[in-house]
């Protein structure tokens, strides 16, 4: 059971222009939702997040809006740049069962064309 | 920003042997701190999660008798991979969740383990 979707496997943008990854959640319990940034044979680097009590967050290039009714949330990127390339995962979180969950969706792979 | 390193960032064990992969947070204390597996073009799966001081708390599937966690302090949380056997190859990645609340999660660099 999928509780975090990216149904967008990959995603390919010319340099200069809006990148939009999107994400999709099941469960009402998540309260935090994160972005991360991923290179191949790394880490996950973090992005950006939002507070469920929030509709958008923006930091620099990245805006993150939140859309609670419909479980979705989306990563805007302006401009695209080519070192933008890279997996990006979304991720909820919230406390269950006594520990906490930070669940992540399956990635969306994204080429910025130069 | 935060900082969690994780070492080693590659090693190579030959099939039932065991190995540690050990994670640390370099500038706060960790209260909470995630183990994940990835292979390749796969997502980031869950393995457990360890609180400092606790046991910790496996996701369903995962052998605890096979992946033993250890917390043992507030910066320092290790994977020990017991008997391991090449299906066990993949990327290990740690995460850590700061001290005095914040949700924000930040991760090590990942230790890539193959089995032989």
């Amino acid at each position: 059971d999928q509780q975090v979707k990216q149904n967008s496997p990959s995603l390919s943008v010319q340099e200069g222009r809006i990148s939009i990854l999107n994400c999709d959640y099941t469960n009402s319990m998540f309260d935090y939702f994160l972005w991360y940034k991923k290179y191949p044979a790394e880490g996950p680097t973090f992005l950006i997040s939002i507070s469920s009590i929030k509709d958008k967050n923006e930091d620099g290039r990245f805006t993150v809006f939140l859309n609670k009714s419909a479980k979705h949330l989306s990563l805007h990127i302006v401009p695209s740049q080519p070192g933008d390339s890279a997996v990006y995962f979304c991720a909820a979180s919230a406390r269950m069962d006594s520990s906490y969950k930070l669940i992540f969706g399956s990635g969306t792979r994204l080429l910025v064309r130069p | 920003g935060a900082v969690v390193s994780q070492h080693p960032s590659w090693v190579i064990c030959k099939s039932g042997t065991s190995v540690k992969i050990e994670c640390r947070s370099l500038d706060f204390q960790a209260t909470t701190m995630f183990w994940y597996r990835q292979f390749p073009k796969q997502s980031l799966m869950l393995m457990a999660t360890s609180n400092e001081g606790s046991k910790a708390t496996y996701e369903q599937g995962v052998e605890k008798d096979k992946f033993l966690i250890n917390h043992a302090s507030l910066t320092l949380s290790t994977l020990t991979v017991t008997s391991a056997h090449p299906e066990d190859s993949s990327f290990y990645i740690c995460s850590a969740l700061g001290l005095g609340g914040g949700n924000t999660i930040y991760f090590g660099e990942g230790s890539w383990l193959t089995v032989v």
